[in-house]
């Protein structure tokens, strides 16, 4: 069974960097084809696809998004990370993190983890 | 950026069939999925690959298109379908479209 939860901060202030944790189950970041991705909706709005991480450490960002972005993995701890730096009221949406099937082409997100609210506000 | 343009609502009756429309602003070859999201609940894969239906969706659920334009259609739409349904792409980036938020008459 694929179980994903994310955890952060719940509020922090404008300029401060954001650390977010993906913590997974019944699945290996170390699987050929496996992948995690995170995802932002502000309330009532859209997704936003931030970043994915690959088995083989490659990574991709979102490209308005790429100067403040970090994705990162701990495959021995099955754990993904997300650190946004420099956030503003902008930044304050729901985060999600979502297993990526990538075995087969093309890739998308099969499961997801039930979301983190955060809230950036001064 | 691929923008994917979906019509922001649709209302239908119980019953009916409805088509929920995608359209790229490039091709994305077959790379489109899509997904259904309730109130207060995370997104869940209803179909990947532009008309493959993932598991334990019901098959009332259907994709089809390729290239720039997309369909997803519910057929016959229940009263459970009330939801907002976002497609997104995997071919250049990943992009997702606004949603289309189905209501029931």
């Amino acid at each position: 069974q694929v179980t994903l939860k994310e955890s952060g901060p719940g509020i922090l202030q404008p300029s401060q960097t954001l650390s977010l944790t993906c913590t997974f189950s019944g699945f290996s970041l170390s699987t050929y084809g496996m992948g995690v991705g995170w995802i932002r909706q502000p309330s009532g709005k859209g997704l936003e696809w931030l970043a994915n991480i690959w088995w083989d450490d490659d990574k991709y960002y979102n490209p308005s998004l790429k100067n403040r972005l970090t994705i990162s993995k701990d495959t021995s701890n099955n754990q993904a990370f997300l650190k946004i730096t420099n956030v503003d009221t902008a930044d304050t949406a729901t985060y999600y993190c979502a297993r990526i099937e990538g075995e087969g082409i093309p890739p998308y997100f099969d499961y997801w983890g039930q979301g983190v609210m955060v809230t950036v506000s001064s | 950026d691929t923008v994917l343009t979906q019509s922001p609502a649709l209302a239908v009756s119980p019953g009916e069939r409805v088509s929920i429309s995608c359209r790229a602003s490039e091709g994305v070859n077959s790379y489109m999925h899509w997904y259904q999201q309730k109130p207060g609940q995370q997104p869940k894969l209803l179909i990947y690959k532009a008309s493959n239906l993932a598991s334990g969706v019901p098959a009332r659920f259907s994709g089809s298109g390729s290239g720039t334009d997309f369909t997803l259609t519910i057929d016959p739409v229940e009263a459970d379908d009330t939801a907002t349904y976002f497609c997104q792409q995997s071919w250049n980036e990943w992009t997702f479209g606004g949603g289309t938020k189905l209501e029931l008459k």
